[in-house]
């Protein structure tokens, strides 16, 4: 059972679009995180948010963690080529950390 | 500085057959995973370790086995290997950090039983 939810699982935008990409619990972690995984590689993180409501941001990408600390989402301004990946949330114990299936972003140009 | 490296990136085996897929770093990390990924599934996790000579299970533990003789190797092994694993196997180590610790994680092994 995954107990973190991500939607959507695929998305397929233009050079240029916005998008976001959403990750969602019933249950409250302690951080969240987020990973970026290219074909034929391991994932690498992006970010990890701890305090509820935070926002962080890293270049054209925007995460937040919901007040209650159970859900997070990514927002991708003008998204490029390079975004083109699987986005992966990840959260739990950092000695059990459990991942969500993953949203599938392409940009096209 | 080689990060966290996985031996074979490929194999085949037969039902039955067992194999060990091998994983070490370099980092000196205290924490070391095994994960699958399956499509449609994400990660999930096989077994970990949080230092020498401990080891515990994860979400899908059954059909694997690992040990830590050493803080760099963490193999995993099949004892018997179905189709069911057939799959594409991460190992990923961690600084040893109550909470936030990130995970590096090698190339991927990947896997098929016939």
């Amino acid at each position: 059972t995954q107990l973190l939810e991500q939607s959507p699982q695929f998305l397929s935008i233009q050079e240029g679009e916005n998008l976001t990409v959403y990750c969602n619990s019933s249950s409250v972690f302690s951080s969240l995180q987020w990973y970026r995984q290219e074909p034929g590689e391991g994932p690498v993180l992006l970010v990890t948010v701890v305090t509820g409501g935070e926002v962080k941001k890293l270049k054209r990408l925007t995460f937040q963690f919901g007040d209650a600390r159970k859900d997070s989402s990514l927002h991708i301004t003008a998204a490029q080529p390079g975004d083109t990946g699987l986005y992966l949330c990840a959260g739990g114990n950092w000695g059990k950390l459990q991942f969500g299936a993953g949203t599938q972003v392409v940009v096209t140009p | 500085n080689a990060g966290v490296t996985q031996t074979p990136k490929f194999q085949v085996l037969k039902t039955g057959q067992s194999m060990t897929l091998q994983c070490a770093q370099d980092m000196n990390h205290e924490y070391m995973s095994w994960y699958r990924q399956d499509p449609g599934m994400g990660l999930r996790l096989i077994h970990y370790s949080v230092g020498a000579g401990i080891t515990d299970q994860g979400e899908v533990p059954n059909g694997y086995n690992v040990s830590r003789s050493t803080t760099e190797d963490f193999p995993l092994r099949l004892l018997s290997a179905a189709p069911s694993q057939t799959s594409v196997y991460f190992c990923a180590s961690s600084y040893s950090r109550p909470r936030g610790g990130e995970l590096f994680f090698g190339e991927g092994s990947r896997l098929t039983v016939l």
